[in-house]
Order: structure tokens, then sequence, then C-alpha cells
């Protein structure tokens, strides 16, 4: 599968434990973004990197949450003390900024998270 | 921020029939339009997408509208099928290449009729 891949599918936690998400982007695309999405809502934009550089995140994004790239590729998203506003769907996209390889951006699978 | 709202919220449609979804956005920046298809637990698969220097496209049934002096682009499915049930969303963008971030619209929930 050459698509967007992201672990773990599902994950149960209990409130104020830490989690940590990890998605594998397309090999070619060099962005790679992270939306959080609510049941019955469109998906949020949290952040995007191009590379390993975070090129911007959302005021969504409260300081319990990081995200890095640390070699271009994959990317980990981490939420420290989880609360149950916290559960969700979170999905993650990546894109290509070559005009050869097309521009639009392709979603994993998503992760969703419940706390209980 | 961008401000996105679509309409309706629901469209229920006979099969073979027609659907439009209208999306309205409040960013005049904004140079790119795409359409995500998102079936029940599925990712949002993009199905259409239009760039500001375009007022039209069409793919087999689907084709996608802009008015960008209105600030609105639609979303048309024609001889509508089954399969086309889904929530759809539209996500315009500020960049003309369409890889930053997407603002989602509230969604429209598709049903089709047998």
């Amino acid at each position: 599968d050459t698509g967007v891949s992201q672990d773990p599918r599902h994950k149960i936690t209990k409130r104020g434990q830490n989690v940590t998400f990890r998605c594998d982007p397309i090999s070619e695309h060099n962005r790679l973004y992270w939306y959080r999405q609510t049941l019955g809502q469109g998906p949020e934009f949290l952040t995007y990197f191009q590379n390993e550089a975070q090129l911007e995140k959302s005021r969504l994004l409260s300081d319990r949450f990081s995200a890095e790239r640390p070699k271009g590729s994959f990317s980990t998203l981490e939420i420290q003390r989880t609360e149950q506003g916290d559960s969700a769907m979170y999905l993650c996209a990546s894109s290509s900024t070559q005009r050869t390889l097309g521009y639009e951006q392709y979603f994993g699978p998503g992760t969703r998270l419940t706390v209980t | 921020g961008e401000n996105v709202e679509q309409h309706p919220s629901t469209l229920s449609v006979q099969e073979g029939d027609s659907a439009v979804i209208k999306c309205t956005y409040s960013d005049s920046a904004s140079n790119y339009f795409p359409w995500y298809k998102q079936e029940l637990g599925k990712r949002p698969q993009l199905i259409i997408d239009i760039r500001s220097n375009v007022g039209e496209k069409k793919d087999q049934r689907i084709a996608v509208t802009l008015n960008k002096t209105a600030k609105h682009f639609s979303l048309h499915i024609t001889e509508t099928q089954p399969e086309d049930s889904a929530v759809y969303f539209c996500a315009p963008m500020g960049s003309n290449f369409g890889n930053e971030k997407l603002t989602f619209g509230t969604g429209t929930r598709l049903t089709i009729i047998p």
C-alpha cells in the first residue's frame, strides 16, 4: 500500500495518560498535515510540516499537544495528560510541492482516540 | 480566518437525479477549491478540485463551478447512484497549489434514494 498510513487505528486511554500517534506519508510527499475530526464535523487543521520544519500550528493545538517530523519522513503527534475533550479522529494527510507530483492532499485512515 | 459554510446540510435525492451542494467562503485570497467525499468510518477522499483561474471543471458525473466574485463554489453530481451516498465537504484554501492547510466546511450529508 503506497498511500498514507497511520498507527494505531484505534486507541482507548484513561484521562491523564499520554498517547502518541504515528503517520507515514506517501514517500514522495514533502508536506505532512495533522487534522482532528469530531463526530458530525469536518476535519480541523492542527499543524503541518514541510520536510522536518513545522510551518504552522493552529490555536487548537494546546501546550499538551506536540508534533514532530524529525527526519522529514514519518511524523508523530503526542498528547499529554489527555482529557475527555481530546476524544476524536486524528487524521494525517500528505502532499507534494512538486508540480509533477500534483499538489493535492491525501488522507490516511485516521487514529480514533477515546479518552475514558 | 476563513469562514466556510455549506448548504444544504442534508440532501436526499432519487437515484438518477442530480444533486447540487453550495459552499460559501469568506477569504477573498482563497485560490484553491477542492471537494472531499467521506463515507461512514472512512477517510476523506478528494473527488474534484478547481483553481481560481478556471470557472468550471468536469469529471464524468461530477462537476465544480466557481464564482470568485460572489465567493462561492458548487459541487454538481449528475445521474446519482447509491454509492454517491456520503458526507461531502468543501475545503477552500489560500494557496493556489493546494498544499497548505484546508479549512473544511460544515459538511453535507447526501442520501441517494433507490
